[in-house]
């Protein structure tokens, strides 16, 4: 079956990067986008950015803008979100999710990760 | 960027209908999809396209819109249909972005 399993939870301090990643099984992992999608404790999904799987296109959310970076190793289907500059207001579960359906659903996502940033 | 407002929350009693709505400029000209999210869970898409459920989504679920307004359906809730619903479109400011709606908290009594 079609699944995005990421990485385990992280604790950083402020100021540091964290880079969370994002394995893709049961599809052709090129044939599609990944997005980013965070939820911060109590709060709504907010858009991060998505990514080309095939040609490593990306496009990003204005507010993460010079903080963000996706990229992709295709020989092992995974993807990776790379946030530099934490600060507590960071702290939030991080999800990666299949896009570039004809629909523009975002289908399936996967289960999660926790990123805490404190000092 | 553009916004997607949705209703904060809404209650039902179990087995009647309730309605989600999610208003936004950029619903004019893109696809809205939905998301149910329950406590401590990753998102679950319910919806997407005109009016399309993915495998396994009961056919109580539906999807409808017009104009600048989407619309989620639930007719005879289940307690397990308690959760927050998203909706999710293109950003009207540009065709490259995404935006998720603001959520509705959904009790079903």
């Amino acid at each position: 079956q079609v699944q995005l399993v990421q990485s385990g939870a992280e604790v950083k301090k402020p100021g540091a990067s964290v880079k969370v990643s994002c394995k893709a099984s049961g599809y052709t992992f090129t044939g599609y986008y990944i997005h980013w999608v965070r939820q911060a404790p109590g709060q709504r999904l907010e858009w991060m950015g998505w990514m080309n799987a095939n040609s490593g296109g990306k496009v990003y959310a204005q507010q993460f803008q010079g903080r963000v970076t996706m990229t992709r190793d295709t020989s092992i289907s995974t993807a990776y979100l790379e946030l530099s500059g934490l600060r507590g207001d960071d702290t939030a579960i991080y999800y990666c999710a299949r896009g570039g359906g004809p629909w523009d659903e975002i289908d399936p996502w996967g289960q999660g990760t926790l990123v805490t940033v404190s000092s | 960027s553009s916004e997607l407002t949705q209703d904060p929350a809404v209650s039902v009693a179990l087995g009647q209908t309730v309605r989600i709505t999610c208003q936004g400029d950029s619903l004019r000209s893109h696809y809205v999809s939905w998301y149910q999210q329950k406590a401590g869970q990753a998102p679950v898409l319910v919806i997407f396209g005109k009016n399309n459920r993915p495998s396994g989504i009961p056919d109580r679920f539906s999807g409808s819109g017009s104009g600048n307004t989407a619309s989620l359906t639930i007719t005879g809730a289940q307690a397990e249909d308690e959760a927050d619903y998203y909706c999710n479109s293109r950003d009207s400011s540009g065709n490259l972005l995404y935006v998720f709606g603001t959520g509705t908290k959904v009790t079903v009594l």
